[in-house]
């Protein structure tokens, strides 16, 4: 059963970096079977896509253009985990963060959806 | 980007009735439509992937099918723990897009 636990700071000042990280267990991050997204929920926005990190011999990246200057989505292979940086934070950034693993059903064209999720994580961009 | 509109935004609902949720895609999908559900301070949680294919574990009152860009959750028999908020997403092509959510409410 794959689990992803969540760590890092819940409060995080404007103009400042929001760093979170996200541990894997029963699955690797170096999986060529699936993705690993960060996914953020607000009243305003809604669930919000921000990009994901998967290796296919070799590692790649996709970002949300809303976040593409100021994101980081890192795997660490070492300790089985990725991490989540967010440069520059607003007010607006305020929300709670998912780690969450794209899983696919290994066919040609593969349907693919988010599954599991990490318990989520209250980030608020405050002085 | 895809957009995808749920409705109704929320809906009130006895136990044992049942309940249809509706969502339309910006453009064809192929399919490439998911359900979750979600209850207050959890993660959302798969139901239906693929538009109409019962994740593992997810009772079989839950159903999913499509016409067009018209996707559809039905649950056949509202029950109580089904009370919770319901999003559909579209996995077709990045960025992956979720509808508003809809608020199933005891009535």
């Amino acid at each position: 059963q794959v689990q992803l636990q969540q760590s890092g700071p819940g409060l995080v000042e404007p103009s400042q970096t929001l760093s979170l990280t996200c541990a894997i267990s029963g699955d690797s991050v170096s999986s060529n079977s699936a993705a690993w997204n960060w996914i953020r929920q607000s009243p305003s926005r809604g669930l919000e896509w921000l990009g994901r990190t998967y290796y296919r011999s070799k590692w790649y990246n996709d970002y949300a253009v809303s976040v593409k200057s100021r994101i980081t989505i890192n795997p660490d292979t070492s300790r089985n985990q990725l991490s989540l940086q967010l440069n520059s934070v607003t007010p607006e950034d305020t929300a709670v963060y998912y780690c969450v693993r794209t899983d696919y059903d290994g066919k040609p064209r593969p349907f693919n959806w988010f599954d599991p999720w990490g318990q989520g994580t209250l980030v608020t961009v405050s002085s | 980007d895809i957009q995808m509109t749920q409705s109704p935004s929320s809906l009130s609902a006895s136990v044992g009735d049942r309940v249809i949720i509706t969502c339309r895609a910006s453009q064809s999908l192929s399919s490439y439509l998911n359900w979750y559900q979600q209850k207050p301070g959890k993660a959302p949680k798969l139901l239906i992937y693929a538009s109409s294919n019962l994740q593992s574990g997810v009772p079989s009152r839950f159903s999913g099918s499509e016409s067009g860009t018209d996707f559809t959750l039905t649950i056949s028999s509202l029950q109580p723990e089904d009370f919770a908020t319901y999003y559909c997403q579209q996995s077709y092509g990045l960025p992956y897009t979720f509808g508003q959510g809809t608020k199933v409410e005891i009535k």
